[in-house]
Order: structure tokens, then C-alpha cells, then sequence
């Protein structure tokens, strides 16, 4: 597609409750990012892929959060037993090429999913 | 750890006036800079960058940054905003030795009267 797109656009999930958010890059992107966006702050990073390899998932918060891009296509943030504190804006980033060494790329981001957690 | 800090938690501007937000940054390494604007209702959008070379940097709509090694700093400006340029701004820092991610300031909400 022309963009990244994210999916739902809101949830709403009852505390405890699983939840399952999708990400579909720009084709062709080889690097996907998931950033966590709460209320009046910056996105925070959580994890990174490069293509189906999550090679960095250092920003997860918990062991209840879980993400996996077994294609290395689409991409599928998952939160276990959902706690309030998970409320916030779940960003999906993608870009054309590797992060690392010194590649100069930029990310394009989706319009991210509003988790609730009620 | 490195971390990004915009100046400015919310700026209030008439319209023409002049903007310049502050962003500061902390790693010692080579670093790719961005700004990102995020409209009402809209996702993260690319103002503008910084990989190498010239360190005043144009972007889109008018906004230039200028990147200062010494300072660890890349404040974003616009001689005169305009009542559409109210939004949210990120500034934003990628470590070349970090996989790519981004690591973002706290934002600035612009806030132009026309």
C-alpha cells in the first residue's frame, strides 16, 4: 500500500483481556518498529525487526507484551492480561533498509492503534 | 542513556510571528536527527532531516533546522507560522549503532492564534 497501516484504529479492552494489534508496512520495507505513545509524552520505543528477526525488543515493558513478524511482512503486536497502565497509542514504523551501521533512512509511521484499557 | 529534550512543553503564537523549538540531545556518536509534526487526527509526519553535511537543514512548509555538534542541538524554526501549523513536534535521534530506532523528545504543542 501507500502507507503504513494500522489496525484497529481504537480498542477498547476490559482489564485482563488479550489483545492482538496489526501492522502493515510500506511493501518492500525491511524494517519495522512498534513504539508506545502515551498521553502528553513522545513515542517510547519497544521493538525492532529486521525483516521476520526481532533483533531488538529491549523496550518491551513486560513479559506480557509480545510481538512477531513471522514473514517478515505484517506484523503483530500482542498484550497479554491487559493492566491499565497499558493504555496508549501503539505506533508501527517502517523503512527501507536497515538501522544499522551507516545507513541513512528515515521511518514512515502508521496513524497507530488507541488501546483503552477499561 | 541517550535521551532527546524539547525546551518547550506548549508554545502559544499569533499568527506571522516567528518560531524557533529548542531540542537537545545527549550521545557522543554519530546521529541521524529528525523533526516529526503530528496534525490533529493524523499520524507522525516527516518535517525534515539531518544525516550529513550541511547543518541548516530545509524542510517542508517553511521549517529549517540547524544541527550544532558543539551544543548537541537541532532547534527547528520558521520565520512566520500560520494558523495551520498547529500541531505537535517531535524531535527525534537515531544512533547509527542502535538498529535504527528512534528515541523522541517529549513533544512541543504549537498552538497558533490567527
Amino acid at each position: 500500500g501507500a502507507g503504513v497501516s494500522q489496525s484497529p484504529r481504537y480498542k477498547v479492552a476490559k482489564r485482563g483481556q488479550d489483545v492482538a494489534l496489526r501492522c502493515d508496512p510500506i511493501s518492500g520495507h525491511v524494517s519495522l518498529f512498534w513504539y508506545q505513545q502515551a498521553l502528553g509524552q513522545g513515542p517510547e520505543f519497544l521493538t525492532y525487526f529486521q525483516n521476520e528477526a526481532q533483533l531488538d525488543k529491549s523496550g518491551l515493558p513486560s513479559d506480557r507484551f509480545f510481538a512477531e513478524r513471522p514473514e517478515g511482512s505484517v506484523s503483530t503486536l500482542k498484550i497479554q492480561r491487559t493492566q491499565q497502565e497499558d493504555s496508549a497509542v501503539y505506533l508501527c514504523a517502517s523503512s527501507s533498509r536497515s538501522g544499522t551501521g551507516a545507513s541513512n533512512t528515515e521511518a514512515f509511521f502508521g496513524q497507530g492503534t488507541r488501546l483503552t484499557v477499561v | 542513556a541517550q535521551s532527546v529534550s524539547q525546551h518547550n512543553h506548549h508554545v502559544i503564537l499569533s499568527e506571522a510571528a516567528s518560531l524557533e523549538l529548542g531540542c537537545n540531545y545527549s550521545y557522543g556518536g554519530t546521529v541521524n536527527l529528525f523533526w516529526y509534526v503530528q496534525y490533529p487526527g493524523q499520524h507522525l509526519q516527516l518535517l525534515l532531516k539531518y544525516f550529513s553535511g550541511d547543518p541548516l537543514v530545509k524542510g517542508i512548509k517553511g521549517f529549517e533546522a540547524e544541527f550544532i555538534k558543539s551544543k548537541f542541538s537541532f532547534n527547528l524554526r520558521k520565520p512566520s507560522v500560520q494558523w495551520s501549523d498547529t500541531a505537535e513536534y517531535f524531535c527525534a535521534v537515531k544512533s547509527w549503532n542502535q538498529g535504527g530506532k528512534l528515541i523522541f523528545g517529549q513533544g512541543t504543542e504549537l498552538s497558533v492564534k490567527p
